[in-house]
């Protein structure tokens, strides 16, 4: 069965510094994986995916997320955080497999104070 | 283009009311989604729809109904709304192309339903 964990609810890092919000998964043959982001009251907004190729993934507003195959991780990166970063940010799979099952994890609150 | 619009933003239902939730995409995906978000939960699918006349079940479907007459409209039909059915929803689309399209999925800015 599909499955995609984000252990940690929330993420405090201060403004500056580089952050990492974590995402493992469990899928059977290739995964798709995405991150996406939620600002108060608003729809998700898609961050960036990993399909194939390149395991480091650049997406919008200076994100990057690594894809690691033996440890069935895909963790968010940014070199360097800004408060406006802070927001809910979901990871999401999709076996190959499944074209219409996508599995959103719980979501990870990251909090960056100035 | 507007994107993904939903309609109403806000709504409180009395316990066995009905209501549909409308959501509209001009983008001409393909593939539509609903979703619930309940607080600490994710999403989790509801219903989602292939394309127009094509419809299937997700994750939690029970009290819920859809229908896909055209590609750009998948109302979401409450019957008889229950307490556990308050939930933020959310409609989504995009354009698939079966097993080798991966293509993210745009979200419509969410309708909050209140059920007492």
């Amino acid at each position: 069965a599909q499955s995609v964990a984000q252990p940690e609810d929330q993420v405090n890092v201060a403004e500056g510094n580089p952050l990492t919000v974590k995402c493992t998964y469990s899928v059977s043959g290739n995964p798709y994986l995405f991150w996406y982001v939620q600002y108060p009251n608003r729809g998700l907004q898609f961050l960036l995916k990993y399909i194939t190729g390149d395991n480091l993934v650049k997406g919008s507003y200076g994100f990057e997320a690594e894809f690691n195959k033996s440890q069935t991780s895909f963790h968010l990166k940014k070199p360097s955080a800004l408060v406006s970063d802070s927001a809910l940010y979901f990871c999401a799979v999709r076996a190959y497999s499944s074209a219409s099952k996508i599995i959103f994890g719980s979501g990870t609150r990251l909090s960056i104070r100035p | 283009n507007a994107g993904v619009t939903q309609t109403p933003k806000f709504r409180i239902l009395k316990i066995g009311q009905s209501m549909t939730l409308q959501c509209t995409q001009d983008m001409n995906h393909n593939y539509m989604y609903w979703y619930r978000q309940d607080p600490g939960m994710g999403l989790k699918l509801i219903y989602y729809s292939v394309g127009a006349g094509i419809t299937d079940k997700g994750e939690v479907p029970n009290g819920y109904n859809v229908s896909r007459s055209t590609t750009e409209d998948f109302p979401l039909r409450l019957e008889l709304a229950a307490p556990s059915q308050t939930s933020v929803y959310f409609c989504a689309s995009s354009y698939t192309l079966g097993q080798d399209n991966y293509n993210e999925q745009f979200f419509g800015p969410g309708t909050r339903l209140t059920v007492l």
